[in-house]
């Protein structure tokens, strides 16, 4: 069974441009998660998609937006990038509610 | 505001003795708690869970106690081994959707 496959692994953006992640989770598992990685904060949740619907959202500006398709997979969006986006993105897929989370290997976005 | 605390940033310890890794709460919500493991360029790797009616649970080297009164759980490796040396991170979820909570995590050293 194929795991989290999350593209492209890494990245280089100049500010205030935008950047797009893709994620495609287990097959069968409906629920994508998405969290950003920074050095010493740990893991921040971004936001969760189920059946194409946000059911949870993170603190984080507008700027952050993502979506689900109707096979599941994800993309998550950042637009106007800062400095301080750069970090490692992390996708997760879930096989049901209050289960343990499959993470992909994760994109390093480095905005320069 | 961090609602999942690890207060030991690294530790170290010799091959075949007992690694503790030490995780606090403070949302009296949470009902799920997880220990994931990530090495350097990869995403985390689910260890294991423990739900709130329980106090402990045990998966082959690997033990996780809850302290509900204290908002306290623990992993315990024994005997640990070179190939547990990685960054642990300890989550805790409430009980609706897939959104976890992370700490900061501890980075293990197993000392040959």
């Amino acid at each position: 069974k194929a795991g989290v496959t999350q593209t492209p692994r890494y990245l280089i953006k100049t500010r205030g441009q935008q950047v797009t992640l893709s994620c495609s989770p287990i097959s069968g598992h409906r629920s994508v998660s998405w969290y950003q990685q920074t050095p010493g904060q740990g893991l921040q949740f971004l936001f969760e998609y189920f059946s194409e619907t946000q059911r949870n959202k993170g603190n984080f500006p507008g700027r952050f937006s993502g979506r689900q398709f109707s096979n599941s997979r994800s993309e998550m969006n950042v637009s106007t990038l800062e400095l301080g986006d750069s970090a490692l993105y992390l996708c997760a897929s879930h096989p049901s509610e209050g289960t343990e989370a499959f993470f992909g290997q994760g994109t390093r976005l480095t905005v320069v | 505001d961090q609602q999942v605390k690890q207060n030991s940033p690294s530790l170290s310890v010799q091959e075949g003795r007992i690694s503790i890794l030490n995780c606090d709460y403070t949302n009296s919500m949470f009902d799920y708690f997880l220990w994931y493991k990530k090495y350097p360029a990869e995403g985390p790797t689910f260890l294991i869970s423990i739900s709130s009616i329980k106090d402990k649970n045990e998966d082959g080297r690997f033990t996780v106690f809850l302290n509900k009164s204290a908002k306290h759980l623990s992993l315990h490796i024994v005997p640990s081994q070179p190939g547990d040396s990685a960054v642990y991170f300890c989550a805790a979820s409430p009980n609706t959707g897939n959104q976890f909570y992370f700490g900061t995590g501890t980075s293990l050293t197993v000392i040959p």
